[in-house]
C-alpha cells in the first residue's frame, strides 16, 4: 500500500522568505501526487497536482512542486511567502487508475512579519 | 465551477442522538463522493467511498451501521452518525469526483460535529 510522509509538522518562516515543504511517498507502482491547502475551519483546496508529463508543476499563486521519481519526493516550494500563505498543507497520493487519496499528516506553514 | 457544499457547517448534539450531514455538488454531477474524518491537528482519514445508486464502500475499521452513507442522486450524499457519542466529535469533510476513474476530488468546507 502507498503511504505519504511529511516530516515537518510545522514550518515557521518570515514574510518574503523562501519555503520548502517536504513530501515523500512510498509506492511500488505509478502514482499521482497532489498538494492541498487547508485554511482554519475550512475544507481542502487543491493547490497543484502531478499526473504525468513535466515533472515541475506550478500553481496560480506562486507555489511549485517537482516530482522526483528516483527520490520518491514531491516537495512544495515558494520563493517568497506572504502572511496569507499561513495554512495547513497536505500532500496526497493515489495510485494511477484509482481514486482513493492517501494523505500525509500535514505541515503547518506559519508566516510571520 | 466544481463547488461542493456541506450542511450544516457545525452541529452540537446530545449523546445518543443521530446527526445527518449533507454533501452537495452544486454545479456538477458527482458520480463518486468520499467522506473523510479529521481529528484536531491531524490528517484526513477516508471513511467511505460512495457511488451514486450503489452501496458505500467503507474503509477498514469504520462501522457502517454507525456511519450511514446514502448517495441517492448525482448531486447529494448524506452521512448520518447514529447514536452519536462524544468520541464521534470530529471534523467531517466530504469530497466529490466527476468520474469513477481517477479524477480530481473537490472538497466541501467541512462540518464540525460536537457531541456532548
Amino acid at each position: 500500500a502507498q503511504s505519504v510522509t511529511q516530516l515537518d509538522s510545522q514550518v515557521p518562516v518570515f514574510e518574503e522568505a523562501p519555503v520548502e515543504l517536504r513530501c515523500n511517498y512510498s509506492s511500488s507502482v505509478s502514482v499521482y501526487l497532489f498538494w492541498y491547502v487547508q485554511y482554519p475551519n475550512q475544507g481542502l483546496q487543491l493547490l497543484l497536482k502531478y499526473l504525468s508529463g513535466s515533472t515541475l508543476v506550478e500553481s496560480i499563486n506562486g507555489f511549485e512542486a517537482e516530482f522526483n521519481k528516483s527520490q520518491t519526493s514531491f516537495h512544495l516550494r515558494k520563493p517568497s511567502v506572504h502572511i496569507s500563505d499561513t495554512a495547513e498543507y497536505f500532500c496526497a497520493v493515489t495510485l494511477t487508475g484509482f481514486q482513493k487519496l492517501v494523505f500525509g499528516t500535514g505541515t503547518r506553514l506559519l508566516v510571520s512579519p | 465551477g466544481a463547488v461542493v457544499s456541506q450542511h450544516p457547517s457545525w452541529v452540537i448534539c446530545k449523546s445518543g442522538t443521530s446527526v445527518k450531514i449533507e454533501c452537495r455538488s452544486l454545479d456538477f454531477q458527482a458520480t463518486t463522493m468520499f467522506w473523510y474524518r479529521q481529528f484536531p491537528k491531524q490528517s484526513l482519514m477516508l471513511m467511505a467511498t460512495s457511488n451514486e445508486g450503489s452501496k458505500a464502500t467503507y474503509e477498514q475499521g469504520v462501522e457502517k451501521d454507525k456511519f450511514l452513507i446514502n448517495h441517492a442522486s448525482l448531486t447529494l450524499s448524506t452521512l448520518t452518525v447514529t447514536s452519536a457519542h462524544p468520541e464521534d466529535s470530529s471534523f467531517y469533510i466530504c469530497s466529490a469526483s466527476r468520474t469513477r476513474g481517477v479524477g480530481e476530488q473537490f472538497f466541501g468546507p467541512g462540518t464540525r460535529l460536537t457531541v456532548l
